[in-house]
């Protein structure tokens, strides 16, 4: 699996859109994005994942780069209860596990 | 529609005694993993089954440490001895595999291991 660099930690107004980065230079055609976040004491909990196209669900976008070396996790409209690590990870079409990172902790200010 | 349940949800325990978490998974996935977080080394993949078989153990410290999925809807970790370098939060997840890839991960809300 391609190796994924995030930020540490990232710092988001209130009501402001949270844009996280991810770097993943070394990903091949056939790997998915995958995007988990992991509230506090809490289980890690599915975002989104893409492979080429950009992605929009009820809780987030990705954008991917059309070269795929890197993407974007976008929160429109950020709330407190965002506040928690985000994990970019990439995976291999035919994979079996996910492999997590220390991913980005996002903190939401009022 | 419950999710993944695992139990117990705390265990504080003393060095050298047996240690067994439990997990159940979602009804109708066909994948479960067992992944432990700790501070220092983050969340780690031990262990996961598909159909109930284990495919990748690679993940388990040491022979202290197994795993069991007699069936599709319960799953066991064991650790005997325990130490209290295992003290951490295990994670029980399942999933709908396909062939697309590792599907969707369910979490649990984790059992926090307390080894004396």
């Amino acid at each position: 699996d391609a190796k994924t660099t995030q930020p540490p930690s990232m710092d988001c107004a209130e009501g402001r859109a949270a844009n996280l980065p991810c770097n993943h230079s070394t990903i091949s055609g056939n790997e998915y994005v995958y995007w988990y976040r992991q509230i506090h004491s809490q289980g890690p909990q599915y975002i989104i994942h893409g492979l080429k196209n950009n992605e929009t669900n009820e809780m987030a976008s990705l954008i991917i780069t059309e070269d795929r070396k890197s993407s974007t996790l976008i929160l429109p409209h950020a709330t407190l209860r965002d506040t928690a690590v985000y994990y970019c990870i990439v995976t291999f079409q035919g994979a079996q596990k996910l492999v997590f990172g220390q991913g980005t902790r996002l903190t939401i200010n009022p | 529609d419950a999710g993944v349940i695992q139990s117990p949800r705390h265990e504080v325990t003393e060095m050298g005694q047996e240690v067994t978490l439990r997990c159940k998974p979602i009804s109708g996935h066909n994948s479960l993993f067992w992944y432990r977080q700790t501070m220092m080394r983050g969340l780690e993949l031990l262990i996961y089954f598909n159909n109930n078989v284990p495919i990748d153990d690679s993940g388990m410290p040491e022979d202290r440490f197994s795993a069991k999925m007699p069936n599709a809807s319960f799953s066991t970790l064991k650790i005997q001895p325990s130490e209290p370098r295992d003290s951490a939060v295990y994670f029980c997840a399942s999933s709908r595999r396909t062939s697309g890839g590792p599907g969707e991960l369910f979490f649990g809300e984790g059992s926090r291991l307390t080894v004396l």
